[in-house]
Formats: structure tokens, C-alpha cells, sequence
């Protein structure tokens, strides 16, 4: 079985730009939850989807934004950006929402100059 | 609100010998998951072990072990006979009210050989 896959894995963007991260979870899997992880500010929750909902979402601003798709598929994207959004953007799959248990993608790591 | 706290910023074991990482979770809940993950330079977030709060049997991974004191808590993974690939950020989380992950800042661990 695929494990959690994550594209780009690398991203260099311009303070101002747009970016769209992807995440496709484990077949079967229909939540996906989305983590920041920066030197600073470690590891933080940024929103939660199952079956297309958005279930839960962390403490950041609106230029953060997510969906998923009908295959639980999900993207986030970013808008305006700041060059303190460049993080590793981790995605992670659970079997059901809410789980906590949780399996990660590698990550896609977004450089903002 | 709940916190995660890892007061090692870094740790290092002679390999083949024991090492021991420490975790406090402070939460209000009765109910919640606790967690070990590892993070080698990949970046890829691994589960180590899953927790849950109301048994009272610690959980068991082959090598890795954890030893659970609700009242205190405290939550600490035992890492026996390790090996050079056990090197790699280790992060402590637990489940919040709605059950998404509340890290903490991480344990980096050297094995030398």
C-alpha cells in the first residue's frame, strides 16, 4: 500500500506569491490534516479535512486555506506570502477523523525570498 | 489548554546501551491518545508508539517501550539495544479536545558508535 504522498517536495516562492501544496493519503484513508513545522515555532496544526469538511482548524491567518477532494486528495494554499511562512509543510492521513493516530507524508519544504 | 513539554533538547547513547526520553502532557481531558514519533533527516514523521490514556498497561514496541504516569503526567519512551538508526528527532505529542496532535519542541538523539 502507498504511503502518504506529498508534492512539490521543494518550493522557492517571491514574498507576495500564491502557492498550492498537494497531499494524496492512504487509499481508504479519508482524513487528512495539515502541520507547519518551522526551527521557531516547532510543530503546529494548521487544518483538518474528512469527507470533503473541513473539521478543525489550527490558530493561523486566512491567507491559509485547504480543501479536499471527493479521492481525499487535499491541497492547502497559501496566499500573500510572507517570508515567515517558509516551513516544512507535513501532511498526514488518518483512516478516520479524529484518530490522532496519524501517517505522514515527507513533506514539502517552501523557501519565501 | 493543553501543553506538551520534552525538557531534552538532546540526548546521546552509546549504541547498543538504553536510553530513556522524557514527556509531560498537560491536559484537563481524561480521554486522549499519547504518542512517540520519530523524525529522521528525511523528514518523513514516523509513529514510534501510540498510548492510550485510559489503559493502564504501558504500550510495548519491540525496543521501544513507554512508561505512562497519568497523575504525574508523564510520559517516557524507553529506547533498548539502540542502534544507529534509531538517530533522529524525536517528537512527544498528544490529542487535544478534538483530537488533533499537540507536539512538543522534539529530543534530537545521537547514538554513537
Amino acid at each position: 500500500k502507498a504511503g502518504v504522498t506529498q508534492t512539490p517536495r521543494y518550493l522557492i516562492k517571491t514574498r507576495g506569491q500564491q502557492v498550492t501544496l498537494s497531499c494524496s493519503p492512504i487509499s481508504g484513508h479519508r482524513s487528512v490534516s495539515w502541520y507547519q513545522q518551522t526551527p521557531g515555532q516547532g510543530l503546529q496544526f494548521l487544518f483538518e479535512y474528512f469527507s470533503e469538511t473541513q473539521r478543525n482548524k489550527g490558530n493561523f491567518p486566512g491567507r491559509f486555506s485547504g480543501r479536499q477532494f471527493s479521492n481525499s486528495r487535499s491541497e492547502m494554499n497559501v496566499s500573500t506570502l510572507e517570508l515567515g511562512d517558509s516551513a516544512l509543510y507535513l501532511c498526514a492521513s488518518s483512516l478516520l477523523a479524529g484518530q490522532g493516530e496519524a501517517f505522514f507524508g515527507q513533506g514539502t519544504r517552501l523557501t519565501v525570498v | 489548554a493543553q501543553t506538551v513539554t520534552q525538557s531534552q533538547p538532546e540526548m546521546s547513547v552509546q549504541e547498543a546501551e538504553t536510553v530513556t526520553l522524557s514527556c509531560t502532557y498537560d491536559t484537563s481531558e481524561s480521554d486522549y491518545y499519547l504518542f512517540w514519533y520519530k523524525q529522521p533527516p528525511s523528514r518523513q514523521m514516523i509513529l514510534v508508539i501510540r498510548q492510550e490514556a485510559y489503559k493502564q498497561q504501558n504500550a510495548t514496541e519491540n525496543r521501544f517501550s513507554v512508561n505512562f504516569q497519568k497523575a504525574a503526567k508523564s510520559f517516557s519512551l524507553k529506547i533498548s539495544d539502540s542502534q544507529l538508526g534509531d538517530a533522529a528527532m524525536y517528537f512527544c505529542a498528544g490529542t487535544d479536545s478534538n483530537y488533533q496532535l499537540i507536539w512538543g519542541a522534539g529530543t534530537k538523539l545521537i547514538i554513537k558508535p
